[in-house]
Order: structure tokens, then C-alpha cells, then sequence
């Protein structure tokens, strides 16, 4: 059964960094890839980041390039979102998701996490 | 980025209706899309997938059409489970983008 639990959200100030781990079992981890998919509260789903399934390729929505680092550590079966300069319009429920078949670029998600909540405020 | 626009934003229908919900991509998206169904404090569900595919263990009375930049999202005969928000999110090209979701309400 695939299983994935997101952990290190909390409350951050305005400005700070976080970094969200998702945790993954049930599956060939390495094969696939991977996304990080935000919702804001009361509000839609946003993507977030996606990475291939060995690392070596990434992409980033405008709002957050150059601010969040997604990676991943194969050998630990974990996926991780570094976010830095955090901003009030950061705060949102983060999921993982996998992708649903072993292809790059990530399509569609069929196993998500059950979200981990980031509060940017002072 | 690809811009999809779902329509209506919510609605309100009772056990039994058929309920249409459109989403419609700022440029062609071939058949790069899927449906989602999401319920208060739960992850979204997929549903359907390359606009038309029924995920497996989704219900029949759900179905999904179109290609190109519209796409329609049916529940033929709507169950009290069915009441909850729907996502379009169309996966042709980078960066992703979804749907501002549809709330369907009970009537």
C-alpha cells in the first residue's frame, strides 16, 4: 500500500525557512517523480514543484522560483521542500504527491499525503 | 502558464441530478487532463485522467470528455457521497495549474 506522511510544517515569521519532508513507503521510490501541491485555506490547489524520479530534474511555479528547493534522498525514501523567505501567501496546506505512472515530466497524482499545514505570521 | 477556468464556481443540485461541471484551458492542452474530487480536510481523489479515462474504483456514473481547451466533467446521477469540491488540473506542460474548483452543494 503506498503511503505518504508529511512532517515539519508549523509556524514560521515572515522571512524565515522551513523545510517539509515527506515520507514514502510502498513503493519503488526512485521510480517515480515526485510534486509538492499547496492549498491555501478556504482556497484552490496550487502546484507547487516537481521533481524527477533520480533528482536530476526540477521545475518551480513563479511564486515560489528561487525561494523553495525541492530534492530528494532516494536511499531514504523522502522527498523534502526547503522554503525560504517565507511570505504570508506561503501559508497553505503542503501535500506530496506521486506521480501516477514512472514518466517524466510528473503527470497526474493518484496518492497524495494527508498535507502538512505552514502558517507564515508574526 | 496554462490557465484553466472552471465553471460554475459552485452549485447546488439534489440526490439523483446529472451535474455538468466545464473547464476550459487558456490554449490547447491535447487530452492532458484529469479531475479530481476533494471533501473538507481530506487530500483530493483522482478520478479521471487523459480527460476521459475513469480512474479504477471510481464510480460509473462519472465520466469525463473533451480535448484541445474545453472539457466537461459529468455525474450522471448524483449521490449524497458526490457533494464536495472538483479540480480540474491539465499536466501538458509545465507549470501544472488547476482549476479554481467547483463546490457542489446540496439543494
Amino acid at each position: 500500500e503506498v503511503q505518504l506522511l508529511e512532517s515539519g510544517g508549523g509556524l514560521v515569521q515572515p522571512g524565515g525557512s522551513l523545510r517539509l519532508s515527506c515520507a514514502a513507503s510502498g513503493f519503488t521510490f526512485s521510480s517515480y517523480a515526485m510534486s509538492w501541491v499547496r492549498q491555501a485555506p478556504g482556497k484552490g490547489l496550487e502546484w507547487v514543484s516537481a521533481i524527477s524520479g533520480s533528482g536530476g530534474s526540477t521545475y518551480y511555479a513563479d511564486s515560489v522560483k528561487g525561494r523553495f528547493t525541492i530534492s530528494r534522498d532516494n536511499s531514504k525514501n523522502t522527498l523534502y521542500l526547503q522554503m525560504n523567505s517565507l511570505r504570508a501567501e506561503d501559508t497553505a496546506v503542503y501535500y506530496c504527491a506521486k506521480d501516477y505512472s514512472s514518466s517524466w515530466p510528473a503527470e497526474y497524482f493518484q496518492h497524495w499525503g494527508q498535507g502538512t499545514l505552514v502558517t507564515v505570521s508574526s | 502558464a496554462i490557465r484553466m477556468t472552471q465553471s460554475p464556481s459552485s452549485l447546488s443540485a439534489s440526490t439523483g441530478d446529472r451535474v455538468t461541471i466545464t473547464c476550459r484551458a487558456s490554449q490547447g492542452i491535447s487530452s492532458y487532463l484529469a479531475w479530481y474530487q476533494q471533501k473538507p480536510g481530506k487530500a483530493p481523489k483522482l478520478l479521471i485522467y487523459a480527460a476521459s479515462t475513469l480512474q479504477s474504483g471510481v464510480p460509473s456514473r462519472f465520466s469525463g470528455s473533451g480535448s484541445g481547451t474545453d472539457f466537461t466533467l459529468t455525474i450522471s446521477c448524483l449521490q449524497s457521497e458526490d457533494f464536495a469540491t472538483y479540480y480540474c488540473q491539465q499536466y501538458y506542460s509545465y507549470p501544472q495549474t488547476f482549476g479554481q474548483g467547483t463546490k457542489v452543494e446540496i439543494k
